[in-house]
């Protein structure tokens, strides 16, 4: 058990519906990263929030946004949902960021979130 | 988008056999890690390296580091058959949030 905690963990949405799913990160991290996990490949970055502002972004268009909330829990939005949103959303809790020791950038993941888009 | 080269895809073994898998990239990391996933669940961390050359071992697992910091390796000794599942490599820059580079996966199969 890492301690980091996602709902719903499964959803189904149908084409151009809007999504949100909730991460709980474990006590003591101040530092939430999403991925998407398409079906046999491995998890692709979304985004990092440290401390309510996001810190870092991957290749994924602006209707994929995000929120940290001030006990750290976060947020990931999806608009006009597209069918090749499909996936396994994860969500990995750490205690530091860029320029933290890196073991502090150690991350733990939840269960995921699986996203299923008609 | 951007993944690490992860070999082989999938392995197929006897119980009580070794087994070896591998990650490279064409860029530079300050950790490499390893990661175990078993269906319907989130990766496992198994094992981090922090350091260039640096070897690491967690109970029958061992990994390391490369030297050049583009590559690492995982051995697993005497396979089991709670071993199954899919092991993803994964490296991470420091200075990029910690945002972290996955491999595809080797999808390890272990016959009793």
């Amino acid at each position: 058990e890492t301690g980091v905690t996602q709902s719903p963990t499964h959803l189904i949405k149908t084409r151009g519906q809007q999504v949100t799913l909730r991460c709980s990160s474990q006590s003591g991290h101040n530092t939430v990263s999403w991925y998407q996990q398409a079906l046999g490949q491995g998890p692709q970055f979304i985004f990092q929030y440290y401390r309510e502002e996001e810190n870092g972004r991957g290749n994924f268009p602006p209707r994929f946004s995000g929120l940290q909330f001030p006990n750290y829990s976060s947020e990931l939005n999806v608009n006009a949902l597209e069918l090749d949103d499909s996936a396994l959303y994860l969500c990995a809790s750490s205690s530091g960021t860029s320029g933290s020791t890196l073991a502090k950038n150690i991350q733990y993941f939840g269960a995921g979130t699986r996203l299923s888009v008609l | 988008g951007q993944q690490l080269n992860q070999s082989p895809q999938s392995m197929f073994i006897q119980e009580g056999e070794d087994v070896s898998m591998n990650c490279t990239s064409s860029s530079i990391f300050n950790t490499w890690l390893w990661y175990k996933q078993d269906p319907g669940e989130g990766p496992v961390l198994l094992i981090a390296l922090y350091k260039a050359g640096e070897l690491t071992s967690n109970g029958r697992l061992t990994a390391q580091f490369g030297i050049t910091r583009k590559d690492s390796f995982l051995n697993i000794s005497a396979s089991i058959p709670s071993d199954v599942g899919i092991y993803f490599c994964a490296g991470q820059l420091g200075n990029q949030g910690g945002k972290l580079i996955f491999g595809q996966g080797t999808e390890l199969s272990v016959k009793p």
